[in-house]
């Protein structure tokens, strides 16, 4: 099956600095990216599409200029968080429809913990 | 608005005893409804897509049931192994966004 990896698998940063998750995915393109966020015992919650070569589209109440997302390859979206504060604590998920697959299969990463303190 | 409710949000089973999730959904227009499986600390694993009321689907002691209005992931003679949270989204005909429950965390003692 495709793999998609995420790194790091968590991280622990103090409050106000930057924090970069990458998603990867490893043997196949993906032009189109997702990235959500999900809280302890909560659904996850679709953050943003990221599309290869063009902006990243986001969802409602979600801050762009907070949560950026780059997509500058087939093959790697990165999502920064800038200026983290200790709300921003959450696990990061990120999926991609697989090039030449229907979109409704996603293959998900296995996640990053942020923790900010 | 695109909304889905899970039920119930915990369950526990003794090994072999069959049961049900379920998934009551309201969409728009449904592209699709998805299964997936989240062991603790991990993306979720993606089970099954349904596409239309009466479509069944499979996997091991995993049966996948659709209707208009929900779904139904049965699980026969269930293993300690099938422990999870199970999850299910569904995605509109408006575009790729998937709509996800908040699980059902699916306990399986030996």
């Amino acid at each position: 099956g495709a793999v998609v990896s995420q790194h790091p698998s968590w991280v622990i940063c103090k409050s106000g600095t930057s924090v970069k998750i990458e998603c990867r995915s490893l043997d196949f393109q993906a032009t189109t990216m997702f990235w959500y966020r999900q809280f302890p015992k909560q659904s996850l919650m679709l953050m943003a599409t990221s599309n290869e070569g063009s902006k990243a589209t986001y969802e409602q109440g979600v801050e762009k200029d907070k949560f950026l997302i780059n997509h500058a390859s087939l093959t790697l979206s990165t999502l920064t968080v800038t200026s983290a504060h200790p709300e921003d604590s959450s696990f990061y998920i990120c999926s991609a429809p697989r090039e030449g697959e229907s979109t409704d299969t996603q293959y998900f990463g296995p996640g990053t913990r942020l923790t900010v303190l | 608005e695109d909304q889905v409710t899970q039920s119930p949000e915990a369950l526990r089973l003794q090994e072999g005893e069959s049961s049900s999730l379920n998934c009551s959904y309201t969409v728009s227009g449904l592209r699709g409804l998805f299964w997936y499986r989240q062991d603790p600390g991990k993306g979720p694993e993606f089970l099954f897509t349904l596409y239309s009321a009466g479509e069944e689907k499979e996997k091991e002691r995993l049966k996948a049931t659709l209707t208009k209005k929900e779904s139904f992931l049965h699980i026969t003679a269930p293993k300690p192994e099938d422990s999870a949270t199970y999850l299910c989204a569904v995605g509109d005909t408006g575009g790729f966004k998937t709509i996800f429950g908040a699980g059902t965390r699916l306990f399986v003692k030996a």
